[in-house]
């Protein structure tokens, strides 16, 4: 398995609080993502990171933020955490862009439950 | 938007079957991945086909990519109980900085 963790793997908070999930690499890949899994919408693309400090929104980035200090973190902040956030989250990272072999590894997974 | 849609949602097979899921999409790709997710985990990655390939192969797996369709089949041949998971295609479109767009799922249950 590529060398990724996210932690927390499960999360139970309640609504207007503030939640940061955290994704760490050990392959020194260059892109980093944010995906969140719901049943019926497969998985959507959050946020993206390019590179330390280079960051980008994806799909559905309302009511999310992200960080990118070092290559192997990237982190997800829920500013004030609504129960649409309820979701399973994924990072993914990927050593090159697209129109070359982009294939993403995904973390396990964090269960965040907002009540 | 949901580029990818995959066709059936959900199949039921017997363990030695082939299974074949299908994949549409709507804009002009780079490639397009074919994805495992067992329950419970995170997706891991099969193959990956690019615009100019019509067919891969990797162990059990058979790819095909129709570009003037815009559509791909994923088939598995000999199903195993252990190929009982979720495949989802997902395409990397032109100038997407790596991004890819996922299909909703097939759920594979393969009973042994």
């Amino acid at each position: 398995d590529a060398g990724i963790t996210q932690s927390p793997r499960h999360k139970v908070t309640e609504t207007g609080t503030p939640v940061t999930l955290r994704c760490h690499q050990t392959e020194n890949h260059r892109y980093m993502y944010w995906y969140r899994q719901d049943p019926g919408h497969g998985l959507r693309l959050i946020h993206y990171s390019y590179g330390v400090k280079d960051t980008d929104k994806g799909e559905v980035s309302d009511g999310y933020s992200v960080s990118r200090s070092k290559t192997e973190d990237f982190l997800l902040t829920l500013e004030s955490a609504t129960s649409s956030q309820t979701s399973v989250y994924f990072c993914a990272i990927s050593e090159r862009a697209s129109g070359s072999s982009n294939e993403q590894f995904f973390g396990p997974g964090t269960r965040l439950t907002v009540l | 938007s949901q580029q990818g849609e995959e066709d059936p949602q959900a199949l039921s097979i017997q363990e030695g079957e082939n299974a074949t899921m299908n994949c549409s999409y709507k804009t002009s790709i780079n490639n397009l991945q074919w994805y495992r997710q067992n329950s419970g985990r995170g997706l891991v990655h099969l193959i990956l086909i690019r615009s100019n390939e019509r067919e891969k192969h990797s162990g059990r797996l058979r790819v095909t990519l129709d570009t003037s369709k815009k559509s791909s089949s994923l088939l598995i041949t000999a199903s195993r109980a252990a190929d009982t998971a979720s495949y989802f295609c997902a395409t990397a479109t032109r100038g997407s900085q790596g991004n890819l767009i996922f299909g909703k799922g097939t759920k594979l249950s393969v009973k042994p």
